[in-house]
């Protein structure tokens, strides 16, 4: 059973415009998110996280939001920019990510198109 | 150096074999990890050295054995591979604690024969 779940494999938007990424997630036992970013060939680069006792982190022009009474989180990027064009992945731990097992979701592939 | 290395990129390999896989940081970071991606899938952790110590096996099988010579380097020893084993290997690393993010290495494209 997936725990972390992106259920839509690809966004395209159009530059300069805002990108939203969804990601749910099914243990309410996860108490910290993040999402990567990975282009072809390169291995996940981390982009943002968010501890459970938040509801919002912001860095530049990705902010990412959670809801925790929906298990939902998303990821903003404002504006989109042609080079954010890659796969997100969001993923979730417990212990705030000491244990070292992110669970992470099957990915959103983003283009953004100039 | 705010990198993981990974070497080899690629390899591809036998099934009688025995290979390794090398990773490297020089960050710091005192936890490292092994994670598998498959096409189209998410990373899968296999194992995870917190201090130089395995601390978590997601039952991988025997045939890949981890080993952490020290702080710096994380190795996964190949032996006897199955071709259901190709597969993108991922190295990462990460301060212990709450609240860290990882790094990921670029992986090595494993291709078994």
């Amino acid at each position: 059973d997936q725990q972390v779940k992106q259920n839509s494999p690809s966004l395209s938007v159009q530059e300069g415009r805002i990108s939203i990424l969804n990601c749910d997630y099914t243990n309410s036992m996860f108490d910290y998110f993040l999402w990567y970013k990975k282009y072809p060939a390169e291995g996940p680069t981390f982009l943002i996280s968010i501890s459970s006792i938040k509801d919002k982190n912001e860095d530049g022009r990705f902010t990412v939001f959670l809801n925790k009474s929906a298990k939902h989180l998303s990821l903003h990027i404002v504006p989109s920019q042609p080079g954010d064009s890659a796969v997100y992945f969001c993923a979730a731990s417990r212990y705030g990510g000491s244990q070292g097992n992110l669970i992470f979701g099957k990915g959103t592939k983003l283009s953004v198109k100039p | 150096d705010t990198e993981v290395t990974q070497t080899p990129k690629h390899l591809v390999m036998g099934m009688t074999n025995k290979k390794s896989l090398k990773c490297e940081q020089h960050m710091g970071h005192r936890a490292m990890y092994w994670y598998k991606q498959k096409a189209k899938k998410p990373p899968e952790l296999m194992f995870v050295y917190s201090y130089e110590k395995l601390s978590i096996n997601e039952s991988v099988p025997s045939r890949f054995s981890p080993e952490c010579p020290n702080s710096s380097l994380l190795n996964l020893h190949l032996h006897a591979l199955q071709p259901e084993d190709s597969a993108l290997y991922l190295c990462a690393s990460s301060q212990t604690g709450e609240g860290y993010g990882y790094t990921f290495g670029s992986g090595t494209r494993l291709t078994v024969v």
